[in-house]
Formats: structure tokens, C-alpha cells, sequence
């Protein structure tokens, strides 16, 4: 399983942009990168995910570096909903099946 | 759509009782996998199955078994329960095993 690497902890203000990075360097060429979040021990959310292009929604931007060895998370106008852990995946594939490899994400905390 | 439910949201058990918890996955859904997540350990995988056949398992004792129904749902079901079992449960659902997974609120065990 590709490893990723985040920090443990970041703060934003609110309305601001929150970036969140990631680190996967031993990526997989046909692995995709998953984002995911969990507010208070809920279920995990999922946001995002991509494999080479950056990847937009109504909920967030995925930047993944040429090389994918990194790739940021982009919160455009953060809110004090958005204080979660956020979790970065490399999608493994093992024998046709799929099984998510969570590390221990990233706490978000947006400030007001 | 309705999302991942689970049931029930909240259990107490005994030392040396078993449980079962149950999935029902997004409508559609053929794929439904099993996490478990604890303070220590954070999120860690158990098993995945897809057209009532477990295609995957991670590295839990024997104790750990599941199941899968005709029309997709899913339960899980741990034996001899032991305090260290005492974690949210979560259960994830995906239209295919390639496809992304979306998380139910989670079953939150507390083993006494």
C-alpha cells in the first residue's frame, strides 16, 4: 500500500482558503488519491478524489502534483463546519478488491 | 437517495457476548466493506464483500465474521467479545468494488 503523510494539525480562518497537503511518494501509477473527512466521529465524508488531473467539485479542489508524488486539498471559503479530520488515501487494490488505508489525517480547525 | 444505514447506532455488550450489526448500503450498491476505528488504532479495515462473496479481509482474529445478503445488505458479527472491542464500527458502501466508497454514521460498541 502507497503510505501518505500529512500533518497532524492545521488552523484557517474562516473564509479563507484552507490548503491541506498531502505526501504520497511511493504512488502507484494506476492508484487514485482519496479525500475524505470526519466531523466529530461521524462516518468518514467523502470529498474527492483524482489520479492525474486536478479535480474540482462543489465541495473542494485537488491539486495532484505532475509527478503525483503530492497533492493539496483546497477548502476555497472555509467555515467553522469545516473543523474535521481531514484523511488523505491512496487507493489500494489488492486482488480485485478495494480496501481504504487511513493514516491519521490532518485536524482541521477554522478559527472565526 | 438515501445514504448508508446502520443499525443499531448505539450497543452495550458484556465481556464474552457476542453482537451483530447490520449495514444496509446506497441503493444500488453491490459492494459493501467494514471498518473498524478506535482512539489507538484509528481506522483500520476488516473486511469487504461484493455479491454475497468476501473478496477481501483484514488482519482480525477469527472472532471477526461477516456476511452478505441477496439484495446487498451486510452484517458483521463478533464473538467472545472482549474490552478491546469496544470501537465506532463503520460500514461503507460502493456501486462496484472499484468504485468510491460512502460511509454510514457507524455502530458505536461499548463492551463493559
Amino acid at each position: 500500500d502507497a503510505k501518505t503523510t500529512q500533518p497532524p494539525s492545521m488552523d484557517c480562518a474562516e473564509g479563507r482558503a484552507a490548503n491541506l497537503p498531502c505526501n504520497h511518494s511511493t504512488i502507484s501509477g494506476n492508484e487514485y488519491v482519496y479525500w475524505y473527512r470526519q466531523i466529530h466521529s461521524q462516518g468518514p465524508q467523502y470529498i474527492i478524489h483524482g489520479l492525474k488531473n486536478n479535480e474540482t467539485n462543489e465541495m473542494a479542489s485537488l491539486i495532484i502534483t505532475e509527478d503525483r508524488k503530492s497533492s493539496t486539498l483546497i477548502l476555497p471559503h472555509a467555515t467553522l463546519r469545516d473543523t474535521a479530520v481531514y484523511y488523505c488515501i491512496v487507493r489500494a487494490t489488492i486482488q480485485g478488491a478495494q480496501k481504504l488505508v487511513f493514516g491519521q489525517g490532518t485536524r482541521l480547525t477554522i478559527n472565526p | 437517495k438515501a445514504g448508508v444505514t446502520q443499525t443499531p447506532r448505539y450497543l452495550i455488550k458484556t465481556r464474552g457476548q457476542q453482537v451483530t450489526l447490520s449495514c444496509s448500503p446506497i441503493s444500488g450498491h453491490r459492494s459493501v466493506s467494514w471498518y473498524q476505528q478506535t482512539p489507538g488504532q484509528g481506522l483500520q479495515f476488516l473486511f469487504e464483500y461484493f455479491s454475497e462473496t468476501q473478496r477481501n479481509k483484514g488482519n482480525f482474529p477469527g472472532r471477526f465474521s461477516g456476511r452478505q445478503f441477496s439484495n446487498s445488505r451486510s452484517e458483521m458479527n463478533v464473538s467472545t467479545l472482549e474490552l478491546g472491542d469496544s470501537a465506532l464500527y463503520l460500514c461503507a458502501s460502493s456501486l462496484d468494488y472499484q468504485e468510491t466508497q460512502y460511509f454510514g454514521p457507524g455502530t458505536r460498541l461499548l463492551v463493559l
